[in-house]
């Protein structure tokens, strides 16, 4: 079965500073990945998913994820964090042609001024 | 916008007094699932409709179970609820293809208090 790993509970960064939130998967393939952001009190919105080709992934709110097969990893970064962007960010699994996922712990950002 | 929508945004029942949570889609996508979250932990998801086919999670008590009258409609039902499933409960939805997996579009989720 796979799995995912995000060891950072807690990330708290400066306004402006760049972020990278790491996550590790456990799986026979290359699975599906997905990096969703969950607000205060909110359901979870989708950042960026990577399914094939470049490893690099573009998503929304200025947010980027690479994909490194060598190390089972899908770190999302971004260049410049912004006070909105304090909330908890979850990595998820999902193997091929199957449609359930498989979350990480979730890392709570923190932005201080 | 096409988007999942949740009610109430906020429950409160009584210990053991039977509530339904609903979802609705505008998106028409064929997947709907429901996850439960506790407070600082990952979403669990409990049960899924692929089309009309239930599939229920092998750890999901029997206390839940969910309906799907059509396409854009799912509920969830907390035959007794007890204190522990005080929660988060998230809606999804996904548009299952047979080549990738598609994301799934969540609602803002209900929350839900026992008394």
């Amino acid at each position: 079965a796979q799995s995912v790993t995000q060891p950072d509970i807690h990330i708290t960064v400066s306004e402006g500073a760049s972020l990278e939130l790491r996550c590790n998967y456990s799986y026979g393939a290359t699975p599906y990945l997905f990096w969703y952001v969950q607000s205060p009190g909110q359901g979870l919105q989708l950042l960026l998913k990577y399914f094939s080709g470049d490893t690099l992934v573009q998503g929304i709110k200025g947010f980027e994820a690479e994909f490194k097969r060598s190390q089972s990893s899908f770190n999302l970064r971004k260049p410049s964090v912004h006070w909105s962007d304090a909330a908890e960010y979850f990595c998820a699994v999902a193997p091929f042609g199957n449609e359930k996922l498989t979350f990480g712990t979730g890392t709570r950002l923190t932005i201080i001024p | 916008d096409a988007m999942v929508i949740q009610n109430p945004r906020y429950q409160v029942t009584q210990f053991g007094k039977p509530v339904t949570l609903s979802c609705s889609q505008t998106l028409n996508h064929n997947v709907m699932y429901w996850y439960q979250q506790k407070s600082s932990q990952a979403p669990k998801l409990l049960f899924h409709y692929y089309d009309k086919d239930f599939n229920n999670e092998a750890d999901t008590p029997d206390n839940f179970q969910s309906r799907r009258p059509n396409t854009s409609f799912c509920f969830l039902d907390i035959r007794s609820p007890g204190l522990g499933d005080a929660a988060m409960y998230l809606c999804a939805t996904s548009r299952a293809l047979s080549r990738e997996n598609q994301p799934q579009h969540f609602g803002d989720g209900t929350r839900l208090s026992i008394l």
